[in-house]
């Protein structure tokens, strides 16, 4: 277990539906990392958050956003999915000196 | 840009030795890492190294750098079938920053 919580664990919807995915970092840990895992593009980063802040953006599409609240936790929206947005999307925490990440056990996304 | 290359197939028997191969391109790598990921599981992350390393060993695993070549290896002794899973190379830059993965080795070890 590595102490990273994510919720849910799998997600079913239809094209055009928008879903949030939820992450809690470990406890201690300032950034949040998200990244997708899909067969074709392999594991992708997406965006990090550092105490609230974004703070490094990947391949994330303009239809996905995330934030990072107070408490640390962080959500991942995801909006007018389409079948190409099935995934598997990871959340990992990182500690302030920034060596490793820990990731979550992932959110499965099916879009129908 | 960056990127990372490893085999994408590894068949060993039980009680042999694995190692499993990465390159990757960026040089200014700080940090290279290795991560477990089993079916249905998240990822697990195994051991790194820090760049101005050339070893490190944890149990069964040693970690070999060539920074010279952007050379990576995992050596997984007496692998085990518990062993069977997809390893995952990544690189990091500056600390703090995201991971660059490569497409991941499928270990399968047999009996």
């Amino acid at each position: 277990d590595s102490g990273v919580t994510q919720t849910p664990k799998h997600l079913i919807t239809a094209t055009g539906q928008r879903v949030t995915l939820r992450c809690s970092p470990r406890s201690g840990d300032l950034s949040v990392y998200w990244y997708q895992q899909s067969l074709d593009q392999g594991l992708q980063f997406l965006i990090q958050y550092y105490n609230g802040e974004e703070r490094a953006k990947g391949n994330i599409l303009e239809r996905f956003s995330a934030q990072q609240f107070p408490d640390l936790h962080s959500e991942l929206n995801l909006s007018s999915l389409e079948l190409g947005d099935s995934a598997l999307y990871f959340c990992a925490s990182g500690n302030s000196g920034g060596d490793t990440q820990y990731f979550g056990p992932g959110t499965r996304l099916t879009v129908l | 840009g960056e990127d990372v290359e490893q085999s994408l197939f590894l068949s060993v028997r039980e009680g042999d030795s694995s190692v499993i191969n990465c390159t990757y391109t960026d040089s200014s790598s700080t940090y290279l890492y290795w991560y477990k990921q089993e079916p249905g599981a998240g990822l697990q992350l195994l051991t790194y190294i820090f760049s101005n390393m050339d070893m490190k060993q944890d149990q069964r695993l040693t970690v070999l750098l060539n920074k010279k070549d952007k050379h990576l290896s995992l050596r997984i002794a007496d692998t085990q079938t518990g062993d069977s899973a997809i390893y995952f190379c990544a690189e990091r830059g500056q600390a703090g920053t995201a991971l660059i993965f490569g497409k991941g080795t499928t270990l399968s070890v047999s009996s």
